[in-house]
């Protein structure tokens, strides 16, 4: 079945600190995509990752699909970094088909 | 940079009433979908749309729901009678067609009462 897993579920950081956030996913889900679900509740694409590396700002992620797992890098967290991160994949078996999310990780960060 | 629209931000209805929840997907998108978070929870996906027809659904979107496309830029979620439990918020998302990364508007609140 398809299965996308999120850790830690709860991170709390000072400002500046670094973060890496994981997500494992099963054999079935592909077209990885990560997101950034801010205290009003929207949800922000941050990155669309089915394999390999991308990077924007503070911000990178990595997916190696052969291993199924995605990583989400936050360098110098600043406390508007805070908020719930989600992964989110496809059903390989399904073309345009729906996202299965993870339970996302909750992050603070305190100034 | 084009984004999804969605209107309104919030909306409080009484349990029983009818609401329709708005969507304006990107213009060259041809592929829509339904989604919701209850409070605390994770994003569930309710329906998709293509071609003016319903795609695929999950065991939430039942009679009680309804997904339209009215003209050539609105997708819509209508909920007949509102329960308690449908309070939530609701994300609308699209995809381009010859790529798969969905976009998501920034959410409806629902809250009924």
């Amino acid at each position: 079945g398809i299965q996308v897993e999120q850790s830690p579920p709860d991170l709390i950081l000072q400002e500046g600190a670094n973060s890496t956030l994981r997500c494992n996913f099963s054999d079935s889900v592909n077209n990885l995509q990560w997101f950034h679900q801010n205290p009003w509740g929207q949800l922000i694409n941050l990155f669309y990752i089915p394999s390999g590396t991308k990077q924007n700002g503070r911000l990178s992620a990595t997916t190696v699909a052969t291993e199924r797992y995605s990583l989400l890098y936050i360098s110098s967290s600043q406390t508007t970094d805070s908020g719930v991160y989600f992964c989110a994949g496809g059903d390989r078996g399904s073309t345009l088909g729906r996202l299965y999310f993870g339970r996302g990780t909750q992050l603070t960060v305190w100034p | 940079e084009p984004e999804v629209t969605q209107t309104p931000s919030h909306q409080v209805t009484q349990m029983g009433q009818e609401v329709i929840l708005r969507c304006v997907p990107i213009s060259n998108h041809l592929y829509f979908y339904w989604y919701r978070q209850i409070l605390g929870q994770k994003v569930e996906f309710l329906v998709s749309f293509y071609n003016n027809e319903i795609s695929e659904k999950s065991e939430i979107f039942d009679d009680q729901f309804s997904v339209e496309r009215p003209d050539g830029s609105n997708f819509t979620l209508k909920i007949r009678s509102t329960k308690l439990e449908d309070s939530a918020m609701y994300f609308c998302a699209s995809i381009e067609g010859g790529h798969n990364e969905q976009f998501f508007g920034p959410g409806t609140r629902l809250t009924v009462l």
